[in-house]
């Protein structure tokens, strides 16, 4: 088992519906992350948890809402999303912000 | 967040011969990291350097973090069909917020591998 759970693994929507990424961490980590990969493009931090508060929105629409209701688990609410927002989804968590990340499997979703 | 070159693109080789990728950035990095993304996985990490100079290697692969912090290279030697993937460096940045630090990732460098 990975130590870094993402589900689900794959996501079609679209554009009027209301779904959420969940993301769970083993690792006994105190910050997590949400990351998103479009096609060549490079990996684009979202958003940061640390000690379940959120120290950092990377300019992110407000049709991504994040929830990390403890240290273990994070959320990727999606609301009224666009098709451009299609991209592998990637949650990591660290034990301190200052050191290698953990990344789970991510969740590609497709906006339709 | 600060932007990290990384060449080549793309890599088309055989099996056994050498790689060379590397990354540059007009910004400091206190951390280097090198990462591997295979089909259907999230980023796995490969090597850590946390040293201006430091060269560490980890099997097959070797990487060196550059003395002057802006640069980084990841060599992987003899390199067999699983290495196949797209690689990432990754430097670590001070948030805007000034309340710590999240990666910054080249756009990659995606390998194939012949038999």
């Amino acid at each position: 088992e990975t130590g870094v759970t993402q589900t689900p693994r794959h996501l079609v929507m679209g554009m009027t519906n209301k779904k959420s990424l969940k993301c769970e961490q083993h690792l006994g980590h105190n910050a997590m992350y949400w990351y998103k990969q479009s096609a060549k493009k490079p990996l684009e931090l979202m958003f940061v948890y640390s000690l379940e508060e959120r120290v950092e929105n990377n300019s992110v629409p407000s049709r991504f809402s994040p929830e990390c209701p403890n240290s273990s688990h994070l959320f990727l609410h999606l609301h009224t999303l666009q098709p451009e927002d299609s991209a592998l989804y990637l949650c990591a968590s660290s034990q301190e912000r200052d050191r290698g990340y953990t990344f789970g499997s991510g969740t590609r979703l497709t906006v339709v | 967040g600060q932007q990290l070159n990384q060449s080549p693109q793309s890599m088309f080789i055989q099996e056994g011969e050498d790689v060379s990728m590397n990354c540059t950035s007009s910004s400091i990095f206190n951390t280097w990291l090198w990462y591997k993304l295979e089909p259907g996985e999230g980023p796995v990490l490969l090597i850590a350097l946390y040293k201006a100079g430091e060269l560490t290697s980890n099997g097959r692969l070797t990487a060196q973090f550059g003395i002057t912090r802006k640069d980084s290279f990841l060599n992987i030697s003899a390199s067999i069909p699983s290495d196949v993937g797209i690689y990432f460096c990754a430097g670590q940045a001070f948030l805007k917020s000034n309340s710590g630090y999240a990666l910054n990732f080249g756009k990659g460098t995606s390998l194939l591998v012949t038999p």
